[in-house]
Formats: structure tokens, sequence, C-alpha cells
């Protein structure tokens, strides 16, 4: 079963900051947050992931509380190519890597 | 850059039959995963390969079978096709097992009438 809760849905203006929470309170010590989004059909794309410390890369920021409880996913300014599903997922790191896919937040970025 | 490359993009099958679905990595990528999609579903792991020997298994049904061959691209074996067999099956590889991002291929659509 999946280790993580996000809302179904969410709106974002384009050009806003879409911000995403995941919760996952039952997160271990080695296990990582990432996350990664599917955009209509494609194969999931890898976002970015972390440990405990904030993570940006050129898509997006990660944001993970202190108590490694929930986390937020960050994009800066939402495009339309934006509107996806993203998932949260959690996973230990140096296992055997396999995803496990949770429900996601359809996210919708309107003009 | 190149990409995961997987075929074939489309296959119709009636039930009772075999479908074969191939998956090529990323160049120089050891690893192999197999995902299924469902209609309106979320995706869920299969089966993964690391260096030509299976890794993990998820909920892939005993009439599935998968390898990976000496040039690391896999190949996913699914018999006695049932309607529910109907999906979206992504293959996605990584540079190594476990610590990195998975890349994922842009699907094979099975459709089993």
């Amino acid at each position: 079963d999946a280790k993580t809760t996000q809302p179904p849905s969410m709106d974002c203006a384009e050009g806003r900051a879409a911000n995403l929470p995941c919760n996952h309170s039952t997160i271990s010590g080695n296990e990582y947050v990432y996350w990664y989004r599917q955009i209509h059909s494609q194969g999931p794309q890898y976002i970015i992931h972390g440990l405990k410390n904030n993570e940006t890369n050129e898509m997006a920021s990660l944001i993970i509380t202190e108590d490694r409880k929930s986390s937020t996913l960050i994009l800066p300014h939402a495009t339309l190519r934006d509107t996806a599903v993203y998932y949260c997922i959690v996973t230990p790191g140096g296992s055997q890597g396999n995803l496990i896919f949770g429900k996601g937040t359809k996210l919708s970025v309107k003009p | 850059a190149a990409g995961v490359i997987q075929s074939p993009r489309h296959l119709i099958k009636e039930k009772r039959e075999t479908a074969t679905l191939k998956c090529y990595p990323i160049p120089r990528h050891d690893t192999v995963y197999w995902y299924q999609q469902g209609p309106g579903q979320d995706p869920q792991f299969l089966i993964s390969f690391y260096e030509k020997m299976q890794s993990d298994k998820g909920s892939i049904p005993d009439r599935f079978s998968a390898q990976q061959f000496s040039d690391y691209h896999s190949e996913l074996n699914m018999s006695s096709l049932e309607l529910g067999d109907s999906a979206l099956y992504f293959c996605a590889s990584s540079l190594t097992k476990g610590w990195d991002e998975q890349f994922f291929g842009p699907g094979t659509r099975l459709t089993v009438l």
C-alpha cells in the first residue's frame, strides 16, 4: 500500500506557483521522498527527490518538514504544460527501487 | 538524449492469446522495471531486473513472465490473455538499482478483445 496521502485535485493559475502537499506520517529514517508526474497517458516523469534537506532543481523545489512527516512540491511558475497527475512516493534508498504509486494529485493549470 | 524504447506501441490481441512486449533501456542502464496501468488506474509495479537477474516482484500474474537479456533489453511475456489485461504497460530503466531516478518509456497500449 502507498505510504502517502495527497489531495485528489488542485487548480493553479498559469504563471503562479503551484504548491502540492503530501503527507507521509509513517516514513522511516532511510526512506526518501520522490516526486513523479504523469502527463495524460505518457510515461511518468521524475521531478525531484530528497531525504531530509530541502532540494531544488531546474523543474521544482521540494520542501520537507523537520519531522519528515510531510512535504511540499513547489512548481515556481506553473505553465499549461504542467497540467498532470503528480505522485509523491516514499521508498527506501538503495533498495530494489520499485515505485509504489498512490492516488496522486491531478493538477490543472488554468490560463 | 536517448530514451527508453518500447515496442510495439499498440497491440491488439484476442482473449487466450499471447503477447510479448519489448523494452530497450537507456544505454548503460542496468536496471529495468515493468509497470501496468489499467484504465483510470495508477501505475502498478510488476517486476524488475538488475544485471539480468530478477530483482523484485510485485503484483505480476503467474501468466506473465519476463526476462532481461545480455544486451539489457527486457521482454514481458503474457499468456492466456484476459480482458482485464487491457492496460498501458510501461517500462522504466535506471542507471543502477534503487538509488537513481527511473526513466520511463512511452508505454505499450495492450487491448484484449
